[in-house]
């Protein structure tokens, strides 16, 4: 069975403390393994997508790797606006996708 | 470019009364998903449609939740008879094939 471990399940930073959030996968065929983030009231929203070992993606203060086991969202000076649950899904090559339970972040200014 | 619609936002309905959820996907996305969202948790997925087809519905409760997808297009979730535990959000998502899922606001239905 598909699994997806996200940790820690909630994080408080101070703005400008960066961090790193944590995805560990179990899964048969791994296609891809995608971040969204999500603000209270409103769906997933898109960040990156990651298909092998080694790739890394940017966006602004996010940064995104992918090992054989786990996948990191690093966070770098982090504003209060970052504040909101990070979610991270995986893929398989049979087209079933799994979500992990997120990780709250709050930033405080 | 228009996302993906959903309607009603917000339901409140007694138990054992029946339920509609409406979903119009993003213009050309042949894969239409239903999730529910229990609160503090991720999304588990309910019913996967490729066009018309079933790819996955092996979490979706058979003899209470019904999903079709019209056409290849619109999608709409049926619950009935709802319990309480189904007091969840609702979403509905559309991708292209393999690619990055696009969501909607979602339904918050609340089974008193």
């Amino acid at each position: 069975e598909d699994q997806v471990t996200q940790s820690p399940e909630a994080l408080r930073l101070q703005e400008g403390e960066s961090s790193s959030l944590n995805c560990s996968y179990t899964v048969s065929g791994l296609r891809g393994l995608f971040w969204y983030r999500q603000d209270p009231g409103k769906g997933p929203e898109f960040l990156f997508t990651l298909y092998s070992a080694g790739e890394e993606k940017e966006k602004e203060r996010l940064k995104a790797t992918l090992t054989k086991k786990e996948s990191f969202l690093h966070i770098t000076a982090p504003k209060p606006e970052d504040s909101a649950t990070y979610l991270c899904a995986v893929a398989t090559n049979a087209g079933k996708s799994t979500f992990g339970d997120g990780t709250t972040l709050t930033v405080k200014p | 470019e228009a996302g993906v619609a959903q309607s009603p936002r917000y339901k409140i309905i007694e138990k054992r009364q029946s339920v509609a959820f409406w979903c119009n996907p993003i213009s050309g996305h042949a894969t239409l998903y239903w999730y529910q969202q229990i609160l503090g948790q991720g999304p588990k997925l309910l019913i996967q449609f490729q066009n018309n087809g079933v790819v996955d519905d092996s979490q979706l409760p058979k003899d209470r939740f019904s999903a079709e997808r019209l056409k290849g297009v619109d999608s709409t979730l049926k619950i009935q008879p709802a319990k309480l535990e189904d007091s969840a959000v609702y979403l509905c998502a559309s991708s292209s094939l393999h690619t990055e899922a696009f969501f909607g606001q979602g339904t918050r239905l609340t089974v008193v």
